[in-house]
C-alpha cells in the first residue's frame, strides 16, 4: 500500500496567489516525520519544511506552512503568495520512527506545480 | 559552505562497463544514503551507511555496491551497470531532521 500519496499530479496557480498541494500517509508507528521538498526543473531536492508527528503547532517556513491535520493523516503544503521562482516539482516525504537507525524517507510521487504570471 | 557533491553529474556509458559515482558532505554526518529517482516512481532508496563501515540495503539494492571507509565519502558503485539502471541517483546526508541532497547525477546505460 502507498505510504504517501499526492493526489495532484499538476496544479496552476496565478502569481501572488496562495496554492495548497496535498499529502496524505499511512503508518501506525506513533512517531513520524513529514517533510516537504521542492525540485526544480535543475533537478536538486530542496528541503522546504517539516514536521514531526508531536509537534503541537502546524510548521512555517517563510511563505511555506504545513498544514498538518493528524486524524485525517495529511500533511498538506500552503504556500503563500507564489512565485515565478515557485514552479518545480514539489514532494511529501516521511520517516517512520524517532530517526536514529530508520531515517529512511519514503516519498510520494510528487506535484507539479507551475506559477502563471 | 555545507553541502553534498556529486561526481560526475552527468554521465552517458555502456552496458557492463564499471562505474563509480562520488559523493562527498563536508558537514560531519554519520549518516549516508543513495536513491534513484524514476518517473512514475518517486524516490526509492538504494544503499544507507549509519557510519563508517556500516551499510546496508535500501528497498532496490541489486546491481549496485557501496563502501563507507571514511565519515565523508559514499561512493556508489555499478560493477555492470544495464540499461534499467537509466536513472537520475541521489546522495543525501542527514542530520535530522533534514536530508541534504547532493546536485544529482543523471547516468545513461546504453
Amino acid at each position: 500500500a502507498q505510504k504517501i500519496t499526492q493526489t495532484q499530479p499538476g496544479m496552476f496557480v496565478q502569481e501572488k496567489e496562495a496554492v495548497t498541494l496535498d499529502c496524505t500517509y499511512d503508518t501506525s508507528d506513533p512517531s513520524y516525520g513529514l517533510f516537504w521538498y521542492k525540485q526544480p526543473s535543475s533537478g536538486e531536492m530542496i528541503f522546504l519544511i517539516y514536521q514531526g508527528s508531536y509537534d503541537q503547532q502546524n510548521a512555517t517556513e517563510g511563505r511555506y506552512s504545513l498544514n498538518f491535520q493528524k486524524a485525517r493523516k495529511s500533511a498538506n503544503l500552503v504556500i503563500s503568495a507564489s512565485q515565478l521562482g515557485d514552479s518545480a516539482m514539489y514532494f511529501c516525504a516521511m520517516r517512520e520512527g524517532r530517526g536514529g537507525n530508520n531515517r529512511k524517507l519514503i516519498w510520494g510521487l510528487g506535484t507539479s506545480l507551475a506559477v502563471n504570471p | 559552505e555545507a553541502q553534498v557533491t556529486q561526481n560526475p553529474r552527468y554521465l552517458i556509458t555502456v552496458t557492463g562497463k564499471k562505474l563509480t559515482v562520488t559523493c562527498s558532505q563536508n558537514m560531519n554526518h554519520e549518516y549516508m544514503s543513495w536513491y534513484r529517482q524514476d518517473p512514475g516512481l518517486g524516490l526509492r532508496q538504494i544503499y544507507y551507511s549509519m557510519n563508517v563501515e556500516v551499510t546496508d540495503k535500501g528497498d532496490v539494492p541489486e546491481g549496485y555496491k557501496v563502501s563507507r571507509k571514511e565519515k565523508r565519502n559514499f561512493p556508489l558503485i555499478l560493477e555492470s551497470p544495464s540499461p534499467n539502471q537509466t536513472s537520475l541517483y541521489f546522495c543525501a546526508s542527514s542530520l535530522p531532521p533534514e536530508q541534504f541532497f547532493g546536485p544529482g547525477t543523471r547516468l545513461t546505460v546504453l
